[in-house]
């Protein structure tokens, strides 16, 4: 079934980097946009970033611009969020999801998002 | 960019009853909206895009209508498996953004 799947977050201090990675399957990966979105602790859905299906294009929120990179290996159906200079308010679930359509879409499936504390 | 707000903010409601959220965009979207429904502990799940196009799976309890700035996500008898928060999200220009949300609660 087409899929998504999440993994690398984890605790890190405050202006250290991470890398988050999302694994698809059950579709052709080199087909789709793929999006970031996060939600922290107790709040709502922020949409993070975008890369366009070949990675020719990529957009940011102005909250993450000149931190955090996406970018996606097509022969390895992974997509990855490079995020450095963290802050505390980076701290969020990571969710990948694939865009439904045209890479400004509707998200569709979602992983299951990866925790990212980012703390002292 | 685009606002979305959503109301009410919670939303109490008795199972078999019928519960009406909306969704309410700065600008005109035209129908570029689409409706998420999110479980304690889950990731959301497309409900809607298109504004009223549902999505694989979604039963027919379900409805979206709307279209410009004024969105509405229609549950016409409340099943205990719905109780969640609701986003809409859309897609009209960069950055899309979610409204946010709209929690349906049991009362």
């Amino acid at each position: 079934q087409v899929q998504v799947v999440e993994s690398g977050g984890g605790v890190v201090q405050p202006g250290r980097s991470l890398r988050l990675s999302c694994v698809a399957s059950g579709f052709i990966f080199s087909s789709y946009g793929m999006h970031w979105v996060r939600q922290a602790p107790g709040k709502g859905l922020e949409w993070v970033a975008v890369i366009w299906y070949d990675g020719s294009n990529k957009h940011y929120a102005d909250s993450v611009k000149g931190r955090f990179t996406i970018s996606r290996d097509n022969s390895k159906n992974t997509l990855y969020l490079q995020m450095n200079s963290l802050r505390a308010e980076d701290t969020a679930v990571y969710y990948c999801a694939r865009t439904g359509f045209a890479e400004l879409g509707w998200f569709d499936p979602w992983g299951q998002g990866t925790l990212v504390t980012v703390s002292s | 960019e685009v606002v979305m707000t959503q109301s009410p903010a919670t939303l109490s409601v008795s199972p078999g009853e019928r519960a009406t959220l909306s969704c309410r965009a700065s600008q005109s979207v035209s129908t570029n909206l689409a409706w998420y429904q999110q479980k304690p502990g889950q990731a959301p799940r497309l409900l809607f895009y298109g504004a009223s196009t549902r999505a694989t799976g979604i039963p027919a309890r379900f409805s979206g209508s709307g279209s410009g700035t004024e969105f509405t996500l229609t549950i016409s008898s409340l099943q205990s498996e719905d109780f969640a928060i609701y986003y809409c999200q859309h897609y009209y220009n960069w950055p899309p953004l979610f409204g946010q949300g709209t929690k349906v609660e049991i009362k």
